[in-house]
């Protein structure tokens, strides 16, 4: 079975506050997502990586950046939350070109 | 860049009625749909997908049509049970791995 892990399912920090949200899969695979689900707008990619230290903006990268320094870990970094980064934030893998994405449990990041 | 509209955002049915949803796409050049399922407080899962080559794939009880003239596509489910009750999303794919979702539709099944 494919999995895929995140560090942590709640989150609560300040403003201003430098963010790590962590992503591990155990299937090798190529591609590493990072998206926020918000009521009413669906899954936003944020970032993606198809390769280790490889990354691509998605529609949404304005006040992130993200990390791939080995194959399974991909991490997402908010580098001074703000309250409009609340949401909650689903990580997915999948290998190369149109496989499945499987996403982790999410993280649901409170910014106060 | 691609965007993908989703309706209705949310749908109720009763048990054993069928379930439609649509999505429409901006851009010709995707050629990649699938469908993931979200239950209440767990992960997005794939349910099914079809690829620009093909108009129409079934899986027991669901299906995906497509038309690529018209840009849009459409989650069947027949024969609705309780357990299908959760949020789908549509998806396209535009690049070689990146998707655009649509926003979702929850789907409520009354016994």
């Amino acid at each position: 079975d494919v999995k895929v892990t995140q560090s942590s399912r709640y989150l609560v920090k300040r403003t201003g506050e430098k963010v790590f949200l962590e992503c591990v899969q155990d299937m090798d695979h190529e591609n590493m997502f990072w998206y926020r689900q918000d009521p009413g707008l669906g899954l936003r990619l944020i970032y993606f990586s198809y390769d280790v230290k490889m990354k691509e903006k998605g529609d949404i990268p304005e006040g992130y950046s993200v990390s791939r320094e080995k194959k399974e870990r991909f991490s997402l970094i908010l580098e001074s939350a703000s309250t409009n980064q609340t949401s909650m934030y689903l990580c997915a893998s999948s290998r190369q070109v149109y496989y499945e994405q499987y996403f982790g449990p999410g993280t649901r990041l409170t910014v106060t | 860049g691609e965007n993908v509209e989703q309706h209705p955002s949310t749908l109720s049915v009763q048990e054993g009625d069928s379930a439609v949803i649509k999505c429409t796409y901006s851009d010709s050049a995707s050629n990649y749909f699938p469908w993931y399922k979200q239950e209440l407080g767990k992960r997005p899962q794939l349910i099914i997908d079809i690829r620009s080559n093909v108009g129409e794939k079934k899986d027991q009880r669901i299906a995906v049509t497509l038309n690529k003239t018209a840009k849009h596509f459409s989650l069947h489910i027949t024969e609705t049970q309780p357990e299908d009750s959760a949020v789908y999303f549509c998806a396209a794919s535009i690049s070689f791995q990146k998707l655009v979702f649509g926003t979702g539709t929850r789907l409520l099944v009354s016994p």
